[in-house]
């Protein structure tokens, strides 16, 4: 079975600039997350989306973080306007249902705010 | 929400000597504690996951023990080998499909 797909690997862009990032999850998996995972520091919860709907977003800076998920399929997260905070990895897994605890995780999308 | 804190936040061991990582949760609802191993650069690979009815598994070389009481568990990696190098990062979680709140992780070093 295919992993979760997130593209780009890699970006780099100024502060104040804007970014997205795109992932695919496994194929049938109903859940998606998006962490952010700042250099040392374990991931950190953005937003849950369970199909199309948000779960939890409670810790996204909607300010300047937006996520959707149109379909229930793939995913978009944007930053606008991004600052240097931001720089991190960006994860995105996904779980097969409400019901299930393991979640699987993409490669990742390094971003670097200069 | 959940506190979640991990110890040591580095360890460095010899080639087959054992290491133990310990991590408390503050949520006595959790009830399934997995982890995670992340090698640099990669992303988080599920290693060991236990549920809160058993108070231990073990996978070849690792395992996981859980004091639910206590609310903490560890996990345990016997014959350290080099590629045993890497972050470990557990992540108790209440319910399945909630998200996964990982504590701060454990840098392990295996010296040959």
């Amino acid at each position: 079975e295919a992993g979760v797909a997130q593209s780009p690997r890699y970006k780099i862009i100024e502060k104040r600039q804007s970014v997205a990032f795109w992932c695919n999850p496994i194929s049938g998996h109903a859940t998606l997350y998006w962490y952010q995972q700042i250099l040392g520091q374990g991931p950190k919860l953005l937003i849950q989306f369970q199909n199309n709907g948000v779960v939890d977003d409670s810790q996204l800076p909607k300010d300047r973080f937006s996520a959707e998920r149109l379909k229930g399929v793939d995913s978009t997260l944007k930053i606008q306007p991004a600052k240097l905070e931001d720089s991190a990895v960006y994860l995105c897994a996904s779980s097969q249902t409400q019901g299930s605890y393991e979640q699987y995780f993409g490669p990742g999308t390094r971003l670097t705010v200069t | 929400g959940e506190n979640v804190e991990q110890h040591p936040s580095t360890l460095s061991v010899q080639e087959g000597d054992s290491a133990v990582i310990k991590c408390t949760y503050s949520d006595s609802a959790s009830n399934y504690f997995p982890w995670y191993k992340q090698e640099l650069g990669k992303r988080p690979q599920l290693i060991i996951d236990i549920r809160s009815n058993v108070g231990e598994k073990k996978d070849q070389r690792i395992a996981v023990t859980l004091n639910k009481t206590a609310k903490h568990f560890s996990l345990h990696i016997t014959e350290t080998q080099p590629e045993d190098s890497a972050v470990y990062f557990c992540a108790p979680i209440r319910a399945a499909g909630n998200k996964l709140t990982f504590g701060g992780g454990t840098r392990v070093l295996v010296k040959p």
